[in-house]
This record gives C-alpha cells, structure tokens and sequence, in this order.
C-alpha cells in the first residue's frame, strides 16, 4: 500500500526557532493534510493542501503541497512552548482511498 | 470541538469480551475512517465507510468489524478481545475524499 515518510521522527529545539518537517511519498496525492496531536488527544487538522504547488499559511504555520505532489513540509516560525507534540502529515488520492498518514515528528520545545 | 463525538471516552474491559465503540460524524460529513494508534505509535488506518457504504479496508483484524448506519453515525465493533487491542481508537469524519476531522478518541484497556 501507500506509504508516507515524514522526517524528522524527533525534534528537539529552543522558543523562538524556526521549525522544519516534511513528508514524502512514492505515489501521488491530490490532497496533502497536517495534525498536530496532543497526548491524549484527537489529531487536530491544522492545514489543507489541494492543488500541487499549493502555499498556505495559518498563523506561525505554512506548509506547501509539492509540484511533483509527492511531498509536502510544514514550516513552524518562532515556536512556543504550546507547540510540543506530534505532527503527521496524511495524504489523500480520492475515490475509494483511505486517508494515509506518517508516523509522524514528535515536537519538544525547550524553554 | 472538531464536532466529531466518539462514545465512550474510555472503556476497560476483560480479555474475550466485546465492545462497541460509537462516532457521531459532525452534520453533513458522509465519510468516516476508524483508526487505532497503540501507544507512542503512528495511525493505523482500520476501515472507512462512506455514505453508509465501506470504501476502504485496512489491515483490520477478523475479530474487528464496523458499520454505518443511515444516520451517517458509525460502530466499530471489537470482539474476542486480547490484551494487545489495547489502544486509543480514533473516527475521523469528513464531507467526502477530502480533509478528515477527528474525534478525542476512545481508549480502550484491555485486563
């Protein structure tokens, strides 16, 4: 089946830098999605991409849907504390495919 | 509030039982996908219905099944029950094949 590979697995940064991950996949998408997910908690989407080439922001977050539509990063600028927890990034065909995601980047901000 | 309601929050349960887990889509959403994620683990994708109809299969255990019902809420059930099916358990709803909104997941232990 498909499979997505999201890196970093780890990150460990300071408040107030600048944050970096992407996703890759050997198959195309034709929509890229990013949760973040508290411990705990359900994935909450944070960012819809649908058109390759695609740049969408919201807030500190903007991440892009690549032109081969085989990859996709998440950027996070000036981190906060509230920004700890695990990213995925999920990727979508359509028609009578699932939703697939990656394992996702485990976010510690250091005060 | 995603508007995803999953019933119940947390169950514990004997090894051999069954269970049912429910998930309230938010209005309008046809699609829904059921995942289970084990602890510090990534996503794993059960089953997704849409409309009623199931559209894709994951690597879904034989003991495990799910359902839609008209009302667009779903069921996923879980029997014969074994230690290692302790986990949280996600549905995600969304309008059709495209962005996927989660609920706070079920986190099921079994004893």
């Amino acid at each position: 089946g498909q499979q997505l590979n999201q890196s970093p697995q780890s990150m460990f940064i300071q408040e107030g830098e600048d944050v970096s991950m992407n996703c890759t996949s050997s198959s195309i998408f034709n929509t890229w999605l990013w949760y973040k997910q508290d411990p705990g908690e359900g994935p909450v989407l944070l960012i819809a991409l649908y058109k390759a080439g695609e740049l969408t922001s919201n807030g500190r977050l903007t991440a892009q849907f690549g032109i081969t539509r085989k990859d996709s990063f998440l950027n996070i600028s000036a981190s906060i504390p509230s920004d700890v927890g695990i990213y995925f990034c999920a990727g979508l065909w359509g028609g009578n495919t699932p939703l697939v995601f990656g394992k996702g980047t485990r976010l510690s901000v250091i005060a | 509030d995603s508007g995803v309601t999953q019933t119940p929050k947390h169950l514990i349960t004997a090894t051999g039982q069954r269970v049912t887990l429910r998930c309230s889509p938010r209005s309008g959403d046809l699609s829904v996908y059921w995942y289970q994620q084990s602890l510090d683990q990534g996503l794993q994708f059960l089953i997704q219905y849409y409309n009623g109809e199931e559209r894709a299969k994951g690597n879904i255990l034989e003991r495990f099944s799910a359902q839609q019902f008209p009302d667009l809420h779903s069921e996923l059930n879980l029997s014969s029950l074994e230690l290692g099916d302790s986990a949280l358990y996600f549905c995600a709803t969304g309008p059709a094949n495209t962005e996927a909104f989660f609920g706070q997941g079920t986190r099921l232990t079994v004893v």
